[in-house]
């Protein structure tokens, strides 16, 4: 069965201060690996595709990478407005749907 | 760009009543995900649509149904509600040769 794990389950985070959040995954063949921004009360945003061990994307603050066995979205030098919940889901090769993980919640205070 | 549209976006409903959940998919997309989002969790699959045939199947009760229509869109038919049915239901979109699923802005469903 396919397992997505998130860590950690909350981040606080001081306006500038960078860092990581972690998504391990467990799949019977990867056909992607997502990642989402939510906010409250909102629909999941689009944020990244990543298909392949090695692959990275980036978009203003925000850069996922991936590993055969996790994927890590790096905030760097995060601004207010980049506090939200960060979801990870997987796709595996053999279906549709997305299994997501239960997703970290970041704080960003000025 | 179109964005997913979803109506209604809040509804409230008594225990036993029946609801109908509207998705209208962003053009040219001919598949469509229904996710439920309870409090504090992920969301979680409950139906898809391709070509207005049923795809897959995930956690969905049996007194839910669904059904995608000629234009693509598709309706959620939740009937016998439950108090554990209050929850935040996520319709998704995606074209058969893409990857990326597309979310919609939810229905929150409430029932008293």
């Amino acid at each position: 069965e396919d397992q997505v794990t998130q860590s950690p389950e909350a981040l606080r985070l001081q306006e500038g201060e960078s860092s990581s959040l972690n998504c391990s995954y467990t799949v019977s063949g990867l056909r992607g690996l997502f990642w989402y921004r939510q906010d409250p009360g909102k629909g999941p945003e689009f944020l990244f595709t990543l298909y392949s061990a090695g692959e990275e994307k980036e978009k203003e603050r925000l850069k996922a990478t991936l590993t055969k066995k996790e994927s890590f979205l790096h905030i760097t030098a995060p601004k207010p407005e980049d506090s939200a919940t960060y979801l990870c889901a997987v796709r595996p090769s053999n279906d549709y749907k997305l299994s997501f993980g239960a997703g970290t919640t970041v704080t960003v205070r000025a | 760009a179109a964005g997913v549209i979803q109506s209604p976006r809040h509804l409230i409903k008594e225990k036993r009543e029946t609801a109908t959940l509207k998705c209208y998919p962003i053009p040219r997309h001919d598949t469509v995900y229904w996710y439920q989002q309870g409090p504090g969790q992920d969301p979680q699959f409950l139906i898809s649509f391709y070509e207005k045939m049923q795809s897959d199947k995930g956690s969905i009760p049996d007194r839910f149904s669904a059904q995608q229509f000629s234009d693509y869109h598709s309706e959620l038919n939740m009937s016998s509600l439950e108090l554990g049915d209050s929850a935040l239901y996520f319709c998704a979109s995606t074209h058969s040769l893409a990857n990326e699923q597309f979310f919609g802005p939810g229905t929150r469903l409430t029932v008293l």
